[in-house]
């Protein structure tokens, strides 16, 4: 089946810093979700991207989706400590096929 | 209005207990979704209700779990003879059901198996 890598694994910035998760896939994607888990919570999902080389921003977040739809990303600027969490993609094929998700600990 | 709910919130058991899990979903979601996430790690897909069709149990870990869904709104996961490797927390998700929605989850169920 359908396996979608996210790298880095754990991130550790100061607080102001810029951050990005990478997710990749072996083939083509036909969309990719993300989603946001706070410690000791669920995940709550972001934002959905289809079309080959979307952009998409949401205040200080970044999403792009690869031109050849394998490969996406995220990207926070100057990150605060409400962004600590972990930040997980996802391709919605009904059910969702999670990528290992990448830990953000953000120091004030 | 009203999210998806779960319950318990938390569940200790003894190995080789059965236990059951309930997920209230956001109503009128015709989908409803069960994932696993062990302590640390990803989540695991293991089971898709979409309206009356048949389930998809391909995620399911062994036959020691199952899951139904009565009247198209709660759901019950039951995990049979229960594991040590069985703990994490299981959440389960509704979406209106249509391709390329996004799901709502709720707050999970802790398992420990001691």
């Amino acid at each position: 089946g359908q396996q979608v890598m996210q790298i880095p694994q754990y991130q550790h910035v100061q607080e102001g810093e810029d951050f990005t998760t990478y997710c990749n896939s072996s083939t083509t994607l036909s969309n990719i979700q993300w989603y946001k888990q706070r410690p000791g919570g669920h995940p709550v999902f972001l934002i959905q991207l289809v079309k080959s080389g979307e952009v998409k921003k949401q205040k200080r977040l970044t999403f792009q989706f690869g031109e050849a739809k394998k490969n996406s990303s995220l990207h926070i600027t100057a990150t605060q400590t409400t962004d600590v969490g972990t930040y997980f993609c996802a391709l919605n094929t009904d059910k969702l096929i999670f990528g290992t998700g990448t830990r953000l600990q953000v120091f004030p | 209005g009203a999210g998806v709910s779960q319950s318990p919130s938390n569940k200790v058991t003894e190995k080789g207990k059965d236990v059951e899990l309930r997920c209230d979903p956001i109503s009128g979601h015709t989908a409803l979704y069960w994932y696993r996430q062990s302590l640390g790690q990803g989540l695991e897909f293991l089971i898709y209700f979409q309206g009356n069709s048949a389930p998809d149990k391909s995620g399911l870990p062994s036959d020691r779990f199952s899951a139904e869904r009565t009247g198209g709104s709660v759901s019950t996961l039951t995990i049979q003879r229960t594991q040590q490797e069985d703990s994490a927390v299981y959440l389960c998700a509704s979406s209106p059901g249509h391709a390329y929605n996004e799901q709502f989850f709720g707050p999970g169920t802790r398992l420990t198996v001691l």
